[in-house]
């Protein structure tokens, strides 16, 4: 596709259960990030891969949250044992590689919305 | 470390009035890029404007201008001509070299009145 695609658009799970959340990024990007985003706040850093690897995983808030991108391409956030709190927008972006002028693409998100 | 603040919840401007958006930021690493990116209601992130730590001019895309003061750490956004579609919300961004994290802040809503 021409962008980011995130799916599924919108999620409502009870609280307690599992959910994965699948960015594609744009084809031939090497950075991944993902953000989570709560109403009214700034995109809150979780994590960053460039190509298979977590370059950077210091934003997930515990051990509830993994990200993985198997094959350096699509990716998937899993959250484990749902909270109301993981209630938010969560944005996937890519960029074609590391540079610090290279322009993040970003995705429509995916509204978790945990009951 | 790396951190963005952006102290203005909300800003108003009038239509065709100049708008400024502001940004300060807190870094180790001697290079690093800052970033502008609009988000209207829609949710979309659109890329405005980007200003790398040693470039020596002001970076500019049509009506966005970046008014960069390194000593001072601040990278601050001005609208010219503001229109109605420029209402959204506004959030500065920095990626430091070492990390390549792409950090936010808090973000500015912004209004745009008749």
């Amino acid at each position: 596709g021409a962008g980011v695609s995130q799916t599924p658009s919108n999620k409502v799970t009870e609280k307690g259960k599992y959910v994965e959340l699948r960015c594609d990024p744009i084809s031939g990007h090497t950075a991944l990030y993902w953000y989570r985003q709560s109403l009214g706040q700034g995109p809150e850093f979780l994590i960053y891969f460039q190509g298979t690897g977590a370059a950077d995983d210091s934003g997930l808030p515990n051990d509830r949250f993994f990200a993985v991108r198997p094959e350096g391409s699509v990716s998937t956030l899993k959250i484990q044992r749902t909270e109301r709190g993981d209630s938010a927008v969560y944005l996937c972006a890519s960029s074609s590689g590391r540079g610090l002028g290279t322009e993040a693409f970003f995705g429509q998100g995916t509204r978790l919305t945990v009951v | 470390a790396q951190k963005i603040t952006q102290t203005q919840p909300g800003m108003f401007v009038q239509e065709k009035e100049a708008v400024t958006l502001d940004c300060t930021y807190d870094t180790s690493d001697p290079s690093y890029g800052l970033f502008w990116y609009k988000q209207p209601s829609s949710g979309e992130m659109i890329f405005l404007i980007y200003q790398g730590s040693y470039d020596q001019q002001n970076a500019t895309e049509g009506r966005y201008s970046l008014n960069f003061q390194k000593a001072r750490k601040s990278a601050n956004l001005v609208i010219s001509a503001s229109q109605l579609g420029d209402s959204a919300m506004y959030f500065c961004a920095m990626r430091e070299f070492n990390t390549d994290k792409l950090i936010f802040g808090t973000g500015t809503r912004l209004q745009v009145f008749p």
